[in-house]
């Protein structure tokens, strides 16, 4: 069974303290693993596609960074419009007969960037 | 460019009721998967949709089901609604039913009473 662990749960950082959120996952085949930021009551926005290991892929203050079994999404000197809950989600590339399997998702990791 | 559009925003129904929620794909878009979200769960895989045609199917009992039309718009269908049903349902939208990206939209927020 496919399975997203993140951690930590929650992180509080002070404006420009620099950190880095993990992804752990277990899946039987990697096609993608994804990003999202999600911000409350709303839908999750895509961040970042990751592939294989050794990727890494950037976006203003965000790095995403992949290995054969975590991701690391690295935030450098964070403000507080960075506060949200970040999502890691992989899609299998298992033997499905067509069509793409579902994201899985883990349970997030809840930003706050204090001014 | 406009985004993934799902309606209503927020619908608060009885248990026992069934409800139904739409969305509507990024432009070019074909594939559609459905999330239902919820704050013990988090995000959970639902159904995706490619061509009107069923392609994935996530855990859920056949309470839950869905369609997509010939102009990619996607609808769900929850019957027989039970309190736990009670969730944030967002809907995706790829280019392809092999997605690298998906693009979600804000969401329908049910609440079963």
């Amino acid at each position: 069974e496919d399975q997203v662990t993140q951690s930590p749960e929650a992180l509080r950082l002070q404006e420009g303290e620099s950190s880095s959120l993990n992804c752990s996952y277990t899946v039987s085949g990697l096609r993608g693993l994804f990003w999202y930021r999600q911000d409350p009551g709303k839908g999750p926005e895509f961040l970042f596609t990751l592939y294989s290991a050794g990727e890494e892929k950037e976006k203003e203050r965000l790095k995403a960074t992949l290995t054969k079994k975590e991701s690391f999404l690295h935030i450098t000197a964070p403000k507080p419009e960075d506060s949200a809950t970040y999502l890691c989600a992989v899609q299998p590339s298992g033997d499905s007969g067509g069509g793409a399997d579902g994201l899985t998702f883990g349970k997030g990791t809840h930003l706050i960037i204090q001014p | 460019k406009a985004g993934v559009t799902q309606t209503p925003r927020y619908l608060i129904k009885t248990r026992g009721q069934q409800v139904t929620l739409s969305c509507s794909p990024i432009s070019g878009h074909r594939s559609v998967s459905w999330y239902q979200q919820t704050p013990g769960q988090g995000l959970q895989f639902l159904f995706e949709y490619f061509s009107e045609t069923q392609r994935n199917k996530g855990n859920f009992p056949g309470r839950f089901s869905g369609r997509q039309f010939s102009n990619s718009r996607s609808e769900m269908n929850v019957s027989t609604l039970e309190l736990g049903d009670s969730a944030l349902y967002l809907c995706a939208s790829s280019l392809t039913d092999y997605y690298t990206e998906a693009f979600f939209g804000q969401g329908t927020r049910l609440t079963v009473v």
